[in-house]
This record gives structure tokens, sequence and C-alpha cells, in this order.
């Protein structure tokens, strides 16, 4: 079965430092999202991919955040210099259809961040 | 008002109960309906998806009332693999979705 898969599933850091997370999402899918997840808190959104382009970001996703799908395959989210209260458990996920008519997400099992 | 909003729980069950979650969301203009499910640390995977004129997936009842905003889990016959976070989803207009916080379920032998 086709799988996202997130790289790495842990990744611990120093605050100011900058952080890449990988995503390898399902081949035929269009859409490509990035959520996050403090312990014990809800799944946020933070960003909707689509056509090579954002097409929507939350409040979260400020100037510290980017994302790219640099070769056709990889989808990565970038934090330029790690806070506090960025340490969450980052999911990606990727999608066969999107915008009004939002299908099932396929959710890769999380890159955990910590920041120190 | 929260744009998902989720009783927490926990909702303590024995094996073998019915056990019913519930949901209110806040945008009128939310075009789909989803439960998913988290278990402890892991991605959330889609449950089902709810239906205007509710659907039934084996234990699992959803039901969808747009004209109060509400959705609905119902899961019958509880078994310990239930056990888990149930998240309620709504999209937003422009397609992306919104979790609510989860209400989390043990099922006990």
């Amino acid at each position: 079965e086709p799988e996202v898969t997130q790289t790495p599933s842990h990744q611990v850091t120093q605050m100011g430092q900058e952080v890449i997370l990988r995503c390898v999402p399902i081949s035929n899918h269009l859409y490509f999202y990035w959520y996050r997840q403090i312990l014990g808190q809800k799944v946020e959104f933070l960003v909707s991919f689509y056509n090579n382009e954002i097409s929507e970001k939350s409040e979260i996703f400020d100037d510290q955040f980017s994302v790219e799908r640099p070769d056709g395959s990889n989808f990565t989210l970038k934090i330029r210099s790690t806070k506090l209260e960025d340490s969450a458990m980052y999911f990606c996920a990727s999608s066969g259809t999107g915008g009004a008519d939002t299908g099932e997400l396929f959710f890769g099992e999380g890159s955990r961040l910590t920041v120190l | 008002r929260k744009e998902v909003e989720q009783d927490p729980g926990p909702f303590n069950v024995p094996e073998g109960a019915t056990v019913a979650f519930n949901c209110t969301y806040s945008n009128s203009a939310s075009q789909s309906f989803f439960w998913y499910r988290q278990d402890c640390r892991k991605e959330p995977k889609l449950l089902m998806s709810v239906y205007s004129s509710g659907n039934e997936d084996g234990r699992f009842t959803a039901q969808l009332n747009r004209a109060s905003q509400y959705i609905s889990l119902l899961i019958r016959d509880s078994k310990l693999s239930d056990s888990a976070t149930y998240l309620c989803v709504v999209s937003s207009n422009t397609g992306k979705l919104i979790f609510g916080q989860g209400t989390t379920l043990q099922v006990k032998p």
C-alpha cells in the first residue's frame, strides 16, 4: 500500500538552528500539506501546497517557515531559526484531491522536533 | 467559538459497550466531514467520511446534521482495539482540514 514517508523520525536541535524536515508524498498525489501537533494538543494546519506553490498557510506559518518541492518527489519543511515553541510532531500529508473536494489525507508517521 | 469542538473525555467503557461521540463545528460553509483515529504518538488515520445521509461501516455509524452543525460517531460492540483518540475533522471552504481536539476512548476488559 502506498504511503507517505517522513525523515527524520526525531530531531533534536538547539534554539536558533535551522531544521529541514523531509517528506515523500504518495507518488500520484497532487496536494501536499504540513500539519503539526504540540504534545497533548490538537493537530494544527500549517500549509498546503499545490502546483508548486503554496495554496494556503496558517498564522503559525510565519517567515521562519518555508516549503519546497525541489525534485518532484520530496516535499520539505524548513524552519530557519527554531524556537522552543516549535517543539512538536510535524506531520506531512498528501491527497489525490483538494480544494472544495478535499478527500482523505494520508499522513506520514511524523517527525518529532525537540528544540532545546 | 472553536472551529471544531469535541468533548476530550476520556470515555472509559467496558468491552461490548456502545459509545457515542459528538462534535460541533462553527463554519456553516464546510463541505466535507470526517472522523479520523489517532493512536498514541502516531499519525491520524481516516476512520470514515461523514455524509449528510449518514453512513455506516461495520460497527461504526457516522451522522451529520448540517442545520445544527453537529457530527456524531457511534461505536457498537466496543473492542479493546478501539482504544484511541477520535478526531472530528471538518474542511474549510478553501479545502484545508481543521481538526478537533479529539475524544479519547479507553475500552477496558
